[in-house]
Order: C-alpha cells, then structure tokens, then sequence
C-alpha cells in the first residue's frame, strides 16, 4: 500500500525562528512528490519535485527530494504568522490509477 | 482560485437523502478530482476523471458516484447519504498534455450529514 508520512504532526514556533518539515514516501512507482499550503481553504500549490538533490526556492520557502532516502523536507526561514497553515506532502504515483497519495501534513503555529 | 468553483459551500442534509455536489471549471483541464478530507486522515482520493463520460474510482469511492458529461462538470453524488460521509469535499483539476500540472483545487464543500 502506497503511504506518504509527514513529520512532525504539529509544530509552533515564533516569528523568525526556522523550521523544516519532513515528508517520507513508501511507494510502487514515484513520479513526483508536491507540496502545498492550506490555509482556511484550498490547499494551495507550492512545489513539485521529481529529481533528487535539487532544490526549489521561492521566497522563504525551499524544498528538496533525496530518492535515495525516499524523502524530502520543506525548509521555511525566517518565519512570518502568515506562514501558520497545514503544510501538505504527496506523492503522484506512476501507472493504473492516476492519483497523488497525500500525507496527514503538518500543522505550524507561527506566534508573534 | 485557477477557475475552480464548487457548490454549494455548505450543506446540511438528513442520512437516507441523496445529495449532489458540483466541480465547475472554466480552464479546460482535462483532469478533475473529488477528494475528501477529514482528521485524522489527510486528503483522500473519491473519484476522478480523465475525459467526458471517463471515470475512474480512488481509494474511498463506495457509496459516491460521480458523472462529467461536459469538460467543465464534474459532479459527485452520495446516492444516499451516512454519518460517515460527514466531510469537506474538495475538487481538483489538472491539465493534460504534454504533462499533467499540479492539482489545483476548489475552496471545498463543507457536507454534514445529521
């Protein structure tokens, strides 16, 4: 069974801290792995990764893939409040069905 | 949000009753999605679609069934709706070719079943 596990569950920092926060995959056939933001709503999209060792920036956020540990984290500097939201990792597998397999993402508290 | 619009937004309705939900898109993806989401368990796969009348089941798809007879509809129904059907229902859409773009998704419709 595919399964994507994020780490930790939840988390509360303040403004300015660091954080990262961790994604590992057990999957048949891995094509990409995603993160997003969800806020009150939609999840929204953040980064797709599908090569392993490079990293994806925008802004304060960066994430990167190591295939060989069948994981990725996503690293987020000098925290803002506007960066409390649950923070989603998925996997798009390969083949039959097509279907992201997401995790229970992780929760982050930003205090001022 | 990326020409998404679900209806309704909220609703409350009575186990036993039928209820039906609406993806509208104006992008002209050819993917769409149906995921439910609750604690505890993340964002679940109900059902999806890769073309008009092209339907296909995910991981959580008893007691829902969806129809797409146009490009930009996708519609889910819970032929009779249960407690455990209690939920936020979130669509999603994908571009085709020359390779699928990342779901992006609807604000999400908050069902209740009392």
């Amino acid at each position: 069974e595919d399964k994507v596990v994020q780490s930790p569950l939840s988390l509360v920092v303040h403004e300015g801290d660091t954080v990262t926060l961790n994604c590992s995959y057990e999957v048949t056939n891995f094509r990409s792995l995603l993160w997003y933001k969800q806020e009150k709503k939609a999840p929204t999209f953040l980064f797709m990764l599908t090569s392993s060792g490079i990293e994806k920036k925008s802004g304060r956020l960066s994430s990167i893939l190591d295939k060989k540990e069948l994981s990725s984290i996503l690293n987020i500097t000098a925290t803002q409040t506007g960066d409390s939201a649950i923070y989603l990792c998925a996997v798009e597998v390969q083949g039959g069905s097509e279907k992201l397999v997401f995790g229970k993402g992780t929760k982050l508290t930003v205090n001022p | 949000d990326a020409g998404i619009t679900q209806s309704p937004r909220h609703k409350v309705t009575e186990t036993g009753t039928p209820v039906t939900l609406r993806c509208h898109q104006t992008e002209n993806h050819r993917y769409m999605y149906w995921y439910r989401q609750d604690p505890g368990h993340g964002l679940r796969l109900i059902h999806y679609s890769y073309g008009v009348k092209d339907t296909d089941k995910g991981e959580v798809s008893d007691g829902y069934s969806v129809s797409r007879s146009k490009t930009e509809d996708f519609l889910l129904t819970l032929e009779s709706a249960t407690s455990s059907q209690t939920s936020v229902y979130f669509c999603a859409i994908s571009s085709g070719l020359p390779r699928r773009s990342p779901l992006h998704f609807g604000n999400g419709t908050r069902l209740t079943v009392t």
